[in-house]
């Protein structure tokens, strides 16, 4: 399985700024995916990252609050704008091949408090 | 609307003991249904499922597949408090996954 690492780990940020989070991935990746995890809730999805050309987002995302860049294959950025107490989560990046049978990895996440 | 089911919500068992975790499933384009272990942030990879009755096993760990009942168990024999942590289902595509909320399995010594 891929080394998948995310910075920042963990940040707490005031209400109305926005955050850029990186994920990083140690092997060229097919699909990278961004999730969003809201305390005591299970995963959402927020997108699929494509290279080269614009995210895919899921129903409830827009790419005005959270704009995506995927400009090659082993990387992406998740910016979450604007930000406001509701924001707060645990954001997670994931990848995996392609193809009908593959399973995602996860990165560690990071965890963002806004105040 | 694809939508995983998960039980119990929490479940809270002695060293040693058995569990058995529940996972049922509706979703408009199965390919297979992966179970995650989540302790801190980052869900951690057990096991994908894709073709029914065939258990897939990890030391005390194993879990198999009903694809005509749409459901899915994950059983963990001689629990220790390390395995204290969120057990995630998830069921979909390599594309688009959709998760259960999760089991909180809580192990006493």
């Amino acid at each position: 399985s891929a080394v998948i690492s995310q910075k920042p780990s963990r940040d707490i940020c005031q209400r109305g700024t926005s955050l850029t989070i990186q994920c990083q991935v140690d092997s060229q990746v097919t699909m990278m995916f961004w999730y969003r995890q809201q305390p005591g809730q299970s995963l959402t999805l927020i997108a699929t990252a494509n290279q080269g050309s614009e995210a895919t987002y899921e129903s409830g995302f827009v790419i005005d609050k959270f704009p995506i860049s995927r400009p090659n294959l082993t990387f992406s950025t998740l910016t979450v704008s604007n930000m406001s107490p509701e924001d707060s989560s645990i954001y997670l990046c994931s990848v995996s091949g392609q193809g009908r049978f593959y399973e995602q990895y996860f990165g560690p996440g990071t965890r963002l408090t806004v105040t | 609307e694809d939508k995983v089911v998960q039980s119990p919500l929490s479940l809270v068992v002695h060293e040693g003991d058995t569990v058995t975790l529940n996972c049922s499933y509706e979703v408009t384009n199965f390919r297979s249904l992966l179970w995650y272990k989540q302790e801190k942030k980052a869900p951690t990879f057990l096991f994908m499922l894709t073709s029914s009755g065939i258990e897939k096993k990890s030391g005390r760990l194993s879990s198999i597949l009903d694809k005509k009942e749409l459901f899915s168990i994950l059983n963990i024999t001689a629990t220790q408090t390390g395995d204290s942590a969120v057990y995630l289902c998830a069921s979909g595509s390599a594309r688009q996954l959709t998760f259960g909320s999760g089991t909180q399995l809580t192990v006493l010594p």
